[in-house]
């Protein structure tokens, strides 16, 4: 249980271009999910909180206009990263919190921009 | 700010010992503190959660033990095994809306 998936694992873009990453708690239902990003060797760097029907809360320092965040269902957020840039490089992990405090993650989504 | 501490980069162990990873924190009261592992290109998979009125808690050759005098967690693997190298990452919370605070996680490596 608690299986939480990301697609794509892996992107490639050529800077200036928008990428859309998707984010699904697949055997139950995500009040919140939060997205966050790891650079080589740190540890994870929480970007945003979303809840169902509502905006997200970004955290100081992320941009919000260039990393929307659409939480549509209790089961799918999105993260598009608008107009990327090299810089945006980073490995994007989202995870889903059904009531509780636990957190399950997605496998990850290796964005590189060129 | 608060500040959370996870001993040692890296940690070498034989197989069979039993491994011990440290997590320290300061300027933060949590609620309770969840222990994550996570291989290379991968993740973090949830593995236990402990509460701050428990002491301690268990789960096949995990045990966790959470001091909130000494604002420590340990992290015990018995019975290491090659395939229990991974990074090993200790998270705390207060519960409700509020966000986990990830410590930079220990890199353990089980030779045989």
């Amino acid at each position: 249980g608690a299986v939480v998936s990301q697609h794509p694992s892996w992107v490639i873009c050529k800077s200036g271009t928008s990428v859309k990453i998707e984010c699904r708690s697949l055997d139950f239902q995500a009040t919140t999910m939060f997205w966050y990003r790891q650079f080589p060797k740190q540890s994870l760097m929480l970007m945003a909180t979303s809840n169902e029907g509502s905006k997200a809360t970004y955290e100081q320092g992320v941009e919000k206009d260039k990393f929307l965040i659409n939480h549509a269902s209790l089961t799918l957020s999105t993260l598009t990263v608008t107009s990327a840039h090299p810089e945006d490089s980073s490995f994007y992990i989202c995870s889903a919190r059904p009531l509780g405090d636990t957190q399950y993650f997605g496998p990850g989504t290796r964005l590189t921009v060129l | 700010s608060q500040k959370i501490e996870q001993n040692s980069e890296a940690l070498n162990i034989q197989e069979g010992k039993t491994a011990t990873l440290t997590c320290n924190y300061t300027n933060y009261s949590p609620a309770y503190l969840q222990w994550y592992r996570q291989d290379p290109g991968r993740g973090p998979v949830f593995l236990l959660l402990i509460r701050e009125n428990e002491k301690e808690k268990r789960k096949e050759r995990l045990k966790v033990t959470f001091d909130t005098t000494l604002k420590q967690s340990l992290f015990h693997i018995t019975a290491s095994q090659p395939a229990d190298s991974a990074t090993y990452l200790c998270a705390l919370g207060r519960g409700g809306a509020d966000k986990l605070i990830f410590g930079t996680g220990t890199r353990l490596q089980v030779f045989p």
